[in-house]
């Protein structure tokens, strides 16, 4: 079964540039949720997204926003882009196993740099 | 959101077990307790989850105090492989999302 993947791997871009990152989950997943990793503030939460539907969503300003497709598959989109923006981005996969969701599977990241 | 505190970093010896501690004092009665370790230049992933018994599976074990206030991650025979930064996470049963709340974690060094 492959991984969770996600594209592209780096990316660089301009302040006030945006930019949209892929993940495609596990086969058969319908979760996807999307986190923030800096050295300052670690790993935070974004949003989560079900059977194309956002179920929760983290404490960050409405330039982040995604979408999920209904192949599961998933984009985050960032506008409007600062240079604080630079971030791991992280997306995770899982789905129901009877009532309970099972663990997050994670990709490998995206790289974004701000410059 | 419930919070756990980990010691920031711990050092250990390859073969030698490993104790990883976790406080989780204001865990509530609907908490499992999951850990996530993240080795260098990977995502997360997953190790281990319990809700009140200890739990053991290939990667490691996991000890839950009787008041479920803290627990302890236990690898039996660390290697070099196992150096990541592992976290503690408390996680509803009854979930309405896949939403995992990190905090900083425990950075694990292990020595040859």
């Amino acid at each position: 079964k492959a991984g969770v993947t996600q594209t592209p791997r780096y990316l660089i871009k301009t302040r006030g540039q945006q930019v949209t990152l892929s993940c495609s989950p596990i086969s058969g997943h319908r979760s996807v949720s999307w986190y923030q990793q800096t050295p300052g503030q670690g790993l935070q939460f974004l949003f989560e997204y079900f059977s194309e539907t956002q179920r929760n969503k983290g404490n960050f300003p409405g330039r982040f926003s995604g979408r999920q497709f209904s192949n599961s598959r998933s984009e985050m989109n960032v506008s409007t882009l600062e240079l604080g923006d630079s971030a791991l981005y992280l997306c995770a996969s899982s789905d129901y196993r009877g009532s309970q969701l099972t663990e997050a599977f994670f990709g490998q990241g995206t790289r974004l740099t701000v410059v | 959101d419930a919070k756990t505190t980990q010691p920031n970093s711990m050092e250990s010896n390859e073969e030698e077990p490993v104790h990883l501690p976790c406080n989780h004092s204001t865990i509530s009665g609907t908490d499992y307790i999951h850990w996530y370790r993240q080795l260098p230049s990977q995502g997360p992933e997953y190790v281990i989850h319990g809700l009140t018994s200890n739990v053991n599976n290939r990667m490691a074990s996991l000890a839950i105090a009787e008041d479920r206030k803290s627990s302890t991650l236990i690898l039996h025979r660390a290697t070099l492989r196992d150096a990541a930064v592992y976290y503690c996470i408390l996680n509803p049963i009854i979930q309405g999302a896949q939403k995992l709340v990190f905090g900083q974690g425990t950075r694990l060094t292990i020595n040859p």
